[in-house]
């Protein structure tokens, strides 16, 4: 089975740093997810990649899909205390009927610090 | 609001107890998934209904079953409850060719006690 490993687990960031974040699959991407999560809360859609290379922005974050390494990473410019909460990849899982839902990721815990 | 509708938002209930959470999906979206949130575990995916049809597994008890109805809402059944069921379960919706891919409902908050 597919399993995602997200890195790091948690960071801690000064307001207006930069960050980034990192997703790591054991097996070949077909799509990639990004959702970003409040505290004990829904998650909410941030980026999805299909094709390798392919890169995605919305306001201040990046997503890239390097299909060869198998590994996306989210990237955030000038962080801001909204930034924070938790960050999660998930990827298509695929049998011989097609798409079945997401495999995630443990996460990232983000912390903005003012 | 996602468009996908969960209820109830939080349940508390004891050892041993059957209950049910339902999942209203997004509009025009075929396909329902659950999944459930524990901080030990992460996001687990249990399984998917197309179209009122069982589509995959993934984690699923055997205490847990679910079905999709001819509206396309959805229900949840945990039965025989553990203290180690308490989690956030969370419902998912797509529409066909997932081009739209996954939207997420808020989640039912599930304490057992």
């Amino acid at each position: 089975s597919q399993e995602l490993e997200q890195s790091p687990q948690s960071l801690i960031v000064q307001e207006g740093k930069n960050l980034t974040i990192n997703c790591t699959s054991s097996k070949t991407l077909y799509g990639l997810y990004w959702y970003k999560q409040k505290y004990g809360e829904g998650l909410i859609f941030l980026m999805m990649l299909q094709k390798g290379g392919e890169e995605k922005s919305h306001e201040k974050i990046t997503a890239k899909l390097d299909e060869k390494k198998q590994q996306s990473s989210l990237h955030i410019t000038a962080s801001q205390p909204s930034h924070a909460g938790i960050y999660l990849c998930g990827a298509d899982t695929y049998s011989g009927g097609g798409a079945d839902g997401l495999t995630f990721g443990k996460g990232t815990h983000l912390i903005i610090q003012p | 609001d996602s468009g996908v509708t969960q209820t109830p938002k939080h349940l508390i209930t004891a050892t041993g107890q059957r209950v049910t959470l339902r999942c209203s999906p997004r509009s025009g979206d075929l396909s329902v998934y659950w999944y459930q949130q524990s901080l030990d575990q992460g996001l687990q995916f249990l399984i998917q209904y197309y179209n009122g049809e069982e589509r995959a597994k993934g984690n699923i008890l055997e205490r847990f079953s679910a079905q999709q109805f001819p509206d396309l809402h959805s229900e949840l059944n945990l039965s025989s409850l553990e203290l180690g069921d308490s989690a956030l379960y969370f419902c998912a919706s797509s529409g066909r060719g997932q081009n739209y891919g996954y939207t997420f409902g808020s989640g039912t908050r599930l304490t057992v006690v």
